[in-house]
């Protein structure tokens, strides 16, 4: 498709397992954005990638919380030993290029659910 | 650093009426203004922009002007629809650098017949 896809769309963990959450962003698309969305809350910044540097990653919650964009395409944002209050919606967002005014295009995104 | 402020909701609305949601913002420099609206099931979409002041952005039916003087962005639409009933989101990133985007809480609209 044309758009942000993200993957798995719902995901469910236990307490202390490590999961992964997936981002293919729009083809070309320079920049990569991941957001946390608590529910009834609004998309939090957690890190930015421009292609494969990763260049802003101080929303990240924990050293538990680690992303990475090897070719400068496909994104992985991955949360070890999980916790319940990571238990949220993560949103990933691409841009074609870092100027201003330019609107973000976001995935469905990955409800994860923590037990 | 950047804050947004909008209503907060449910709002609820019959057909037909008129609608404002209120944002207001805090940041430095110059900002892009954004609403973001998010449909039930779907994503994040953009639904209008404004990239300097008195810029009014628009959109199905949907303006937004860039108040630099009062900070604000206000939503409004003259007349709603039960199809316009989701959630708006006000949204604002900085000029210059990488455009991360700092979002407000979201207003739920529900347009009822």
């Amino acid at each position: 498709g044309a758009g942000v896809s993200q993957s798995p769309r719902y995901k469910v963990a236990k307490r202390g397992q490590d999961v992964a959450l997936r981002c293919d962003p729009i083809s070309g698309h320079v920049s990569l954005f991941w957001y946390q969305q608590a529910l009834g809350q609004g998309p939090e910044f957690l890190t930015y990638f421009q292609n494969e540097a990763q260049l802003d990653k101080s929303g990240l919650p924990s050293d538990r919380f680690f992303a990475e964009r090897p070719e400068g395409s496909v994104s992985t944002l991955k949360i070890q030993r999980t916790q319940q209050e990571d238990s949220a919606v993560y949103l990933c967002a691409s841009s074609p290029e870092p100027t201003d005014g330019q609107p973000q295009h976001f995935g469905d995104g990955t409800r994860l659910s923590i037990l | 650093g950047n804050s947004v402020t909008q209503m907060e909701g449910p709002v609820t609305l019959s057909e037909e009426a008129f609608l404002t949601i209120n944002c207001t913002y805090t940041a430095t420099g110059y900002p892009s203004l954004f609403w973001y609206v998010q449909y039930p099931g779907e994503g994040l979409q953009l639904l209008l922009k404004a990239t300097k002041a008195d810029d009014k952005g628009s959109n199905k039916g949907f303006e937004a002007t860039y108040r630099k003087e009062t900070t604000s962005f206000h939503l409004e639409k003259g007349s709603v629809q039960v199809s316009d009933s989701a959630v708006y989101f006000c949204a604002l990133s900085d000029s210059g650098g990488y455009q991360k985007v700092t979002f407000g809480t979201g207003t739920k609209l529900q347009v009822i017949p």
